[in-house]
């Protein structure tokens, strides 16, 4: 059974970069049926798509946070990750990695998730 | 592309049939998936194009809609279905896969 586990620092000071990563288990980051996504979700609001990210290391942005953000994949160690430049009050949010099935289809969704990690940004 | 959800609150009781609207401020053929989720923990996904059930869902859920106007029936409330249901849109490319702002379902 494929699991995500998110891992970084729960604590960012204003204006640095956030770096987290996420570890795929019971499943290979290779496979090239999906992307590799990753979502926040701030305090008492909705959820927000940052990003996907293929095998490969091919991405697409939210347009939004394009200008700060960069994602990665690790095939050897299974992870991808996620990088967020100056970071701001604003970007205190749980993230989430998921699993992305994206092809033009139907059947499109993000359909596995981790359990998400808190990141506080704060002096 | 922007999703709106209606209501954004519900109050209901067990054995309850309830209905979720999620309109888009423009068509997206059936690119919606339907989210469920529990306070402190990741979404579930319930529903893809519109009205596929994702393997394991039980079947009390149910989806419908295309192009903007979509909902998300479940027709016999259960007490471990109470929580925020969400829509999302995968219609648009380049991609900017929106969520909706979400419908929260309590216990009456």
């Amino acid at each position: 059974q494929l699991q995500l586990q998110e891992s970084g620092p729960g604590l960012v000071k204003p204006s640095e970069t956030l770096s987290l990563t996420c570890t795929v288990s019971g499943g290979s980051i290779s496979d090239r049926s999906y992307y590799w996504g990753w979502i926040r979700q701030p305090p008492g609001k909705g959820l927000e798509w940052i990003g996907n990210v293929d095998y490969s290391g091919g991405a697409y942005y939210n347009p939004s946070l394009k200008s700060r953000v960069t994602m990665s994949v690790d095939t050897s160690k299974n992870q991808f990750s996620l990088r967020l430049s100056s970071m701001i009050a604003a970007d205190t949010a749980v993230y989430y990695c998921a699993r992305v099935r994206w092809r033009g289809e139907l059947t499109d969704a993000f359909d596995v998730w981790g359990q998400g990690t808190i990141v506080s940004v704060s002096s | 592309i922007q999703l709106t959800q209606s209501p954004s609150f519900l109050s209901a009781s067990v054995g309850d049939r309830v209905t979720i609207t999620c309109r888009a401020s423009q068509g997206i053929s059936s690119y919606l998936a339907w989210y469920q989720q529990k306070p402190g923990k990741a979404p579930k996904l319930l529903i893809y194009g519109a009205s596929t059930l994702q393997s394991g869902v039980p079947s009390r859920f149910s989806g419908s809609g295309y192009g903007t106007e979509f909902t998300l029936t479940i027709s016999s409330l259960q007490p471990e279905d109470f929580a925020t249901y969400c829509c999302q849109q995968l219609n648009s490319y380049p991609p900017l896969f929106t969520f909706g702002p979400g419908t929260k379902v309590e216990i009456k």
